[in-house]
């Protein structure tokens, strides 16, 4: 079985700061993938980034970046040079290769603070 | 390029009753899965509609079913509404094996 933990419930940030939101997961599985989703106030699922678990290279895009650390199966999001717009619920994901459905965690949610 | 699309926005049941949701796939997608979206919870997956027919189903009872029409849309049905059913339904599309889906604004389904 597949789980997400998301440790953080709430977190907040100054605007224009870094944050940095965790995750772990758990998985027998050797090829996979993970994502971070952003779910503002209007409820719409975005996706943020993601990584496939066999590139040792984290992915970055733009101001989001990820640490992916396979062996102690941890996938944490940075938010540099945080936004306003940035404020929302933070949903960590993680899809077997073979696999048609995410298994989410059950969110951070992030207020940047002006 | 069309996104995905749901209707009802919201929706109010009593118990027992039933109701259904739909979902609009983005264009050129022929794979809709439905995810279950509780108050303060991750969403958690429902089942998935590949070709008109289920594709993978979560732990959710037989009186969660679903459809696919040759289009691609398809519809989530709830028979015999129960308190705990009150929750967002999410909606996402894909293109059969790949793996990145796109979610539509959800239906917020409260039963009373």
């Amino acid at each position: 079985a597949q789980t997400v933990t998301q440790s953080q419930p709430e977190m907040s940030v100054q605007e224009a700061e870094t944050v940095t939101l965790s995750c772990t997961y758990d998985t027998s599985e050797n090829n996979y993938y993970l994502f971070w989703y952003k779910q503002p106030p209007s409820r719409q699922m975005i996706l943020v980034i993601r990584q496939e678990a066999y590139k040792q290279q984290n992915a970055t895009e733009n101001r989001f970046s990820v640490n992916f650390q396979k062996a102690a199966k941890s996938f944490s999001l940075k938010i540099s040079d945080s936004q306003l717009g940035d404020t929302a619920m933070y949903f960590c994901a993680f899809m077997t290769y073979t696999g048609n459905q995410f298994y989410f965690g059950t969110g951070t949610s992030l207020t940047v603070i002006p | 390029e069309t996104g995905v699309t749901q209707s009802p926005t919201h929706l109010i049941k009593t118990r027992g009753q039933q109701v259904t949701l739909r979902c609009s796939s983005q264009s050129g997608h022929n794979t809709v899965s439905w995810y279950q979206q509780a108050l303060g919870q991750g969403p958690q997956f429902i089942f998935q509609y590949y070709r008109e027919e289920e594709n993978g189903r979560g732990n959710f009872p037989p009186r969660f079913s679903g459809l696919q029409f040759p289009n691609y849309s398809s519809e989530l049905n709830v028979n015999a509404l129960e308190l705990d059913d009150s929750a967002l339904y999410l909606c996402a599309s894909s293109s059969q094996g790949i793996y990145e889906q796109y979610f539509g604004p959800g239906t917020r389904l409260t039963v009373t």
